[in-house]
């Protein structure tokens, strides 16, 4: 089984000031992972994903977020977050082998709150 | 393009009562579509997949049920709600186990 921990529950931070969500899964098998966001009242949008390749992978919106296979971590940083930032973020994990479910294993979401 | 459809947006119900939420996804066949539940500070949790027509998995056991009577429509149902049933609830498809999944934007369901 697989589990993902999102150690920040809420995170604020003042506009035009950096941010990382921090990310860390468990799992016994390789994984795919995810970056999710939701906006108030709204369904999940992918974010961004990896999948294989570069351990670096980028969103059209400034975000970025690292894969490090030895720490078993994904952050997910922006260098200058804005209002529009301000949502709930999951990070999420599917296990490329070994059966079970087809569906995602999710964190528990961080709240990004930006600080005019 | 591909589009998911979810509703109602919102709903409220009396405990005991039954329910009967809907998805269907255009643009696309045979996708694999899911149901989630995401309860305040829980994150989302996996309820139901099915990767066919007439093919579910269940991965919570629980008070509520689902069925795929088409190739793009998901329903989740419930003879009898309870309080604990209360969420928000979020139908997913995605064209593979390891693709990526798209998300409706919910039916936030309340019981009274």
């Amino acid at each position: 089984a697989q589990s993902v921990t999102q150690l920040d529950s809420q995170v604020p931070v003042f506009e035009e000031a950096p941010v990382e969500l921090r990310c860390n899964y468990s799992s016994s098998v390789s994984v795919y992972l995810f970056w999710y966001v939701q906006y108030p009242n709204q369904g999940l949008q992918l974010l961004l994903k990896y999948l294989s390749g570069s351990t670096l992978v980028e969103s059209i919106n400034g975000f970025e977020a690292e894969f490090n296979k030895s720490q078993t971590s994904f952050h997910l940083r922006k260098p200058s977050v804005h209002i529009s930032d301000t949502a709930e973020y999951f990070c999420a994990v599917i296990p490329l082998s070994g059966g079970g479910a087809d569906g995602l294993t999710f964190g528990k979401g961080t709240h990004l709150i930006i600080q005019p | 393009s591909q589009t998911i459809h979810q509703w109602p947006a919102t709903l409220v119900q009396p405990v005991g009562s039954p329910l009967s939420l809907e998805c269907t996804v255009e643009g696309t066949s045979n996708p694999n579509l899911y149901w989630y539940r995401q309860a305040a500070g829980r994150g989302l949790q996996l309820l139901f997949y099915s990767v066919g027509i007439g093919q579910i998995s269940s991965e919570v056991p629980q008070n509520l049920s689902a069925s795929r009577p088409q190739d793009r429509q998901f329903i989740l149902s419930s003879k009898k709600l309870l309080l604990s049933d209360s969420g928000f609830y979020l139908c997913a498809w995605s064209g593979g186990r390891y693709q990526p999944q798209h998300f409706g934007d919910g039916t936030r369901l309340s019981i009274l």
